[in-house]
């Protein structure tokens, strides 16, 4: 089947715009992740949702950032006021639980990028 | 807060060789620990995951190993391909997932 997809792959804005990254998880899978990636460096989680709902968002950095998940599937992660400092890969997971015996399975991501 | 460190961070190494990518963990109260595999400009595809009780897993030509209270785990490749060259990440699952910044593998012809 069709495994986690991301769009757009790449977004260039402008400092100050406002963006929207989406995610299409795996059917069937109730966990949503986000992370960013920076150059070089491993990804860092961002905000994880079980069904429709944030069940952690302690690595989301400011209130800049905003995801939502309104029916328990395609989830938004939205960046308010954007700096060059959010210039990154954005990659979203989804796994069948939340439960730590199930993979999370990993889309392409998102490249944005700040001017 | 959770720490992973991956040594090292970069590795080239001759076609047919076996290698060791290394990862070790500051906190051992993880639930598991998961290899993943990333090449430029893709996703993740994860390789092996290792529960706490576990201390091993294998898969083809890869082997991971755990030891959770030396905050320790290994990847073992043999008879490394050039098809193998990526960035090989590891990451521990305790409240989230942490990951180290990645062993970027080459693998020469």
């Amino acid at each position: 089947g069709a495994g986690v997809s991301q769009t757009p792959s790449n977004k260039v804005t402008e400092k100050g715009k406002y963006v929207e990254l989406r995610c299409d998880p795996i059917s069937g899978h109730t966990a949503l992740y986000w992370y960013r990636q920076s150059l070089g460096q491993g990804p860092e989680f961002l905000i994880y949702f079980q069904g429709t709902g944030a069940a952690d968002d302690s690595g989301l950095p400011n209130d800049r950032f905003f995801a939502v998940r309104p029916e328990g599937s395609v989830s938004t992660l939205k960046i308010q006021r954007t700096e060059r400092g959010d210039s990154a890969v954005y990659l979203c997971a989804s796994s069948l639980s939340p439960l730590s015996t199930d993979t999370q399975y990993f889309g392409p991501g998102t490249r944005l990028t700040v001017l | 807060k959770q720490e992973v460190t991956q040594i090292p961070a970069a590795l080239s190494v001759p076609e047919g060789e076996n290698l060791v990518l290394n990862c070790s963990f500051t906190d051992s109260a993880i639930y598991n620990l998961q290899w993943f595999r990333q090449d430029p400009g893709k996703g993740l595809t994860s390789l092996l995951l290792i529960q706490s009780s576990q201390r091993e897993q294998t898969s083809g030509r890869l082997n991971a190993s755990l030891d959770k209270s030396s905050g320790r785990s290994t990847l073992y490749i043999a008879a490394s391909q050039p098809g193998d060259s990526a960035t090989y990440l590891c990451a521990v699952r305790d409240n989230d997932m942490r990951f180290g910044a990645g062993t970027r593998l080459t693998v020469k012809p």
